[in-house]
């Protein structure tokens, strides 16, 4: 149980365009769901807090209006990173937060966002 | 603010022993997490500590000292496939967010 999924695995755009990431709990509910940002040899950066049914929470220096955050169910939270520019590079990886089980992140897979 | 510190790297050999280091400085304390994470992939967890003491979990184990802001994580009986980085992790006890290390990663060598 626990699992986390998201789509897509990667993507490559141009530079103006919006892409949007999917990020699924497919087995529990997840009213909390959290977005990370990761580059080359770097830890996990936490962008934002996607709580369903409300706003979400951004953390200082990600700017809310670039990276719009979708909480509409209680098992899908939506990243999309609009007018996205090369420097926007990087893997985003979601983590649903298992009430049942402590509380726990369970991570999906990432998503490898190559912006040309 | 949230201050985690590990080493950058380290390098063993197959079947050896290794122990990456965990300091932290939080301003609230819910838990601490170690998490492996392959090039390419995302983390996946590898032990939870919440009170001090030792956690053995298969060839892992982890420890914690909360009043020294410390934690290990304990790899024993080194296999190839356990070179990856090592992520450790402290959850805030308001919103359960999680503050992440910069990773240690570990190189075993034949």
């Amino acid at each position: 149980g626990a699992v986390v999924s998201q789509h897509p695995s990667w993507v490559i755009c141009k530079s103006g365009t919006s892409v949007k990431i999917e990020c699924r709990s497919l087995d529990f509910q997840a009213t909390t769901m959290f977005w990370y940002r990761q580059f080359p040899k770097q830890s996990l950066m936490l962008m934002a807090t996607s709580n369903e049914g409300s706003k979400a929470t951004y953390e200082q220096g990600v700017e809310k209006d670039k990276f719009l955050i979708n909480h509409a169910s209680l098992t899908l939270s939506t990243l999309t990173v609009t007018s996205a520019h090369p420097e926007d590079s990087s893997f985003y990886i979601c983590s649903a937060m298992h009430r049942d089980s402590r509380n726990e992140q369970f991570f999906g897979p990432g998503t490898r966002l190559t912006v040309l | 603010g949230q201050n985690i510190d590990q080493p950058t790297e380290m390098t063993a050999t197959e079947g050896a022993i290794v122990q990456i280091n965990c300091t932290y400085q939080t301003s609230g304390f819910n838990g601490l997490f170690w998490y492996q994470q392959h090039a390419g992939e995302a983390p996946t967890f590898l032990s939870y500590n919440v009170l001090d003491g030792l956690e053995e979990k298969g060839r892992f184990s982890s420890f914690l000292s909360r009043s020294k802001g410390y934690s290990y994580l304990l790899l024993k009986e080194l296999q190839m496939k356990d070179s990856a980085s090592y992520l450790c992790a402290v959850r805030d006890p308001n919103d359960y967010k999680l503050s992440f290390g910069a990773g240690t990663t570990v190189t075993v060598r034949a």
